[in-house]
């Protein structure tokens, strides 16, 4: 059964910080892996997919890694900005299936 | 494209009342899924659809909640009677293999409050 974990449930930075956001799976038969941005009263919003045959995948100041071996992602945030401030969740899929079981995310504020 | 689409976007009812969510997923999207977010339990899978057909509603907490998908542009999730506990905020999110290797992408959300 997949179990995804988020550490840590909150971080507070100083804008301009490096910082990495961990997500851990238990099923490492996974096809791929999505990471979300939520804000408050919103929807989620897509931020990056890997695939299984992918180790890392970039999208301006994000980069998402995964191994699968250590059952594992990570999404790092380059200089991070007060409008990164957000609830960051990760996704993975249950074994054989496209049903996607969502980690209970991380909550970042980026002081000014 | 205008991505998914959500209605209503808030829904204020009484116990016991019909409650009928409303999907239409981006245009050529084959999976559509509905979740439900609450504080208590996070992000939930209740159900989806492949091609208009349901392939897994083990998330469906009970008989009271009906999904249906009658064509490929749209889908409802219907909560009948409904109940307190069923306050939530209701996702919709479609994805295709096709292009973007299943990539999910969600739905506003409909903000249900059940008095």
């Amino acid at each position: 059964k997949q179990e995804v974990t988020q550490i840590p449930a909150a971080l507070s930075v100083p804008e301009g910080e490096n910082l990495v956001l961990n997500c851990s799976f238990t099923d490492s038969a996974i096809y791929n892996l999505q990471w979300f941005r939520q804000d408050p009263g919103k929807g989620l919003t897509s931020l990056l997919l890997i695939q299984s045959s992918q180790r890392e995948q970039t999208s301006g100041r994000l980069n998402a890694s995964l191994d699968k071996s250590s059952g594992r992602s990570t999404l790092y945030i380059a200089a991070s900005q007060p409008g990164d401030s957000a609830t960051y969740l990760c996704a993975a899929p249950a074994s054989g299936t496209y049903k996607y079981i969502f980690g209970t995310g991380t909550r970042l504020k980026v002081l000014a | 494209d205008a991505g998914v689409i959500q209605s209503p976007r808030h829904e204020v009812t009484e116990m016991g009342q019909e409650v009928t969510l409303r999907c239409k997923p981006i245009s050529g999207h084959d999976y559509l899924f509905w979740y439900r977010q609450t504080m208590m339990r996070g992000l939930e899978l209740l159900i989806y659809f492949n091609n208009n057909v349901p392939i897994d509603d083990s998330g469906m907490p009970e008989d009271r909640f009906s999904a249906k998908m009658p064509n490929a542009s749209f889908s409802t999730l219907k909560i009948q009677p409904s109940e307190p506990r069923d306050s939530a905020v209701y996702f919709c999110a479609s994805s295709t293999l096709k292009i973007s290797y299943n990539e999910q992408f969600f739905g506003p959300g409909t903000r249900l409050t059940v008095l």
